[in-house]
């Protein structure tokens, strides 16, 4: 069982507003990873993240940025939030040894923006 | 980039039927990883298989990564209501996880 939390679940806000999303892992997790999902849609990549003080971005380019001073959170922020960033962020976290071919999720933040 | 075509993408079934669904790529991944999505939440994970041709079962499911590593399937047996939602296979090859677009199960009681 995974303990990956997202903060808010649920969140609308309008055009222009800087937004964050929480994400915290307490399984001691290094690597931890952002995806944005469309209903009904697959996942994609947009950040990814080692360790302490190392982000990547990933294969889905997004406006947003991320941060990693801890090991155990890993925030996201859109620093002005447009309608087309209007979708579910889900967050994950995979440890470093063999077992971190597998990921787990949180239960996602869903934004909408008006 | 690399792509993984899962099929089918819904399915409308009996309860107490069985169920298959699988994912096909032209790429080779080291570990193959099936989700359950419900609405509204997150991922769940259901199997992970890291071993070229391993089956692995999980109660009524049952997966097997195929032997060229190229796909794997899902089977779920006497499936019931609570199976409806969208399953999901992902493969991983070095840091990268790729993501199936989903199969969309509905169960009829």
């Amino acid at each position: 069982e995974a303990d990956i939390y997202q903060t808010p679940r649920y969140l609308v806000i309008g055009t222009g507003k800087k937004i964050t999303l929480e994400c915290s892992q307490t399984m001691g997790h290094d690597k931890m990873y952002w995806y944005q999902q469309d209903p009904g849609m697959e996942l994609h990549l947009i950040h990814y993240s080692y360790g302490v003080n190392s982000t990547e971005k990933g294969d889905l380019s997004s406006e947003s940025t991320v941060s990693r001073i801890r090991t155990e959170h890993f925030p996201l922020t859109l620093e002005s939030a447009r309608p087309s960033h209007t979708s579910q962020y889900l967050c994950a976290s995979s440890p470093s040894d063999r077992a971190g071919n597998t990921i787990y999720f949180g239960e996602g933040s869903w934004l909408t923006v008006v | 980039g690399q792509q993984l075509n899962q099929s089918p993408q819904s399915m409308f079934i009996q309860e107490g039927e069985d169920v298959s669904m699988n994912c096909t790529s032209s790429s080779i991944f080291n570990t193959w990883l099936w989700y359950k999505q419900d609405p509204g939440e997150g991922p769940v994970l259901l199997i992970a298989l890291y071993k070229a041709g391993e089956l692995t079962s999980n109660g009524r499911l049952t997966a097997q990564f195929g032997i060229t590593r190229k796909d794997s399937f899902l089977n779920i047996s006497a499936s019931i209501p609570s199976d409806v939602g969208i399953y999901f296979c992902a493969g991983r090859r070095a840091e990268k996880l790729v993501f199936g677009k989903g199969t969309k199960l509905t169960v009829n009681p």
